[in-house]
């Protein structure tokens, strides 16, 4: 079975520019996450889609962060424009079903961005 | 928002030797999860405790539940440098809009030497 697929794996860009980043879930799941990791702490999340909905972003700087999931199977995030506390690991992870105490979460290898 | 707080957050250990990283938090986690993480990759899930007071044996790793749900412990018996990685606590809410929603603690970073 496939895994979660991220692209690029790494990007440098400088600030106030604009950058996307691409996931493709593993088959089949229906939710899909974006989290931020900044080097020494654990994931943030940023977004959460079920299926084609929104179902959490509380957590997604609107000003300058989007997302989209268009058709329910891969996923788009997008920064316009960048700062330099961008600069972390995006992790797109998909679960089954998105809830439940078992929730269990499968991660691409995520894209390491520097802004600089 | 739920936190996590992992400790320690670095550990730095000869093979052979054995370890335990904690994760405690004042809330209640339906379930937690632990994962671990390699440089360049994403977190890799080890296990899922979901009763209070559980205990799960994955060869050298034990991991614990509190029996508050609250907290959790990996313990690591003879480490081996193939140990060496990122260790990710996470919990999944425990209910209302927001049930399964996992938040992470900071990590702890493991090397195990030679």
């Amino acid at each position: 079975e496939a895994g979660v697929a991220q692209s690029p794996r790494y990007k440098i860009i400088e600030k106030r520019q604009s950058v996307a980043f691409w996931c493709n879930p593993i088959s089949g799941h229906a939710t899909l996450y974006w989290y931020q990791q900044i080097l020494g702490q654990g994931p943030k999340l940023l977004i959460q889609f079920q299926n084609n909905g929104v179902v959490d972003d509380s957590q997604l700087p609107k000003d300058r962060f989007s997302a989209e999931r268009l058709k329910g199977v891969d996923s788009t995030l997008k920064i316009q424009p960048a700062k330099l506390e961008d600069s972390a690991v995006y992790l797109c992870a998909s679960s089954l079903r998105g809830s439940g105490r078992h929730n269990e979460q499968f991660f691409g290898p995520g894209t390491r961005l520097t802004v600089l | 928002t739920q936190l996590l707080e992992q400790s320690p957050q670095f550990l730095s250990i000869q093979e052979g030797e054995n370890l335990t990283v904690y994760c405690n938090s004042s809330s209640v986690f339906s379930s937690l999860q632990w994962y671990r993480q390699e440089p360049g990759e994403g977190p890799v899930l080890l296990v899922t405790v979901v009763t209070g007071g559980e205990v799960k044996k994955l060869k050298r790793l034990t991991f614990q539940f509190g029996d508050a749900r609250k907290d959790s412990s990996l313990h690591i018996t003879a480490a081996q440098p193939g140990d060496t990685g990122l260790y990710l606590c996470a919990g999944a809410e425990a209910g209302g809009t927001s049930y399964g929603k996992l938040t992470f603690g900071q990590g702890t970073i493991l090397t195990v030497h030679p």
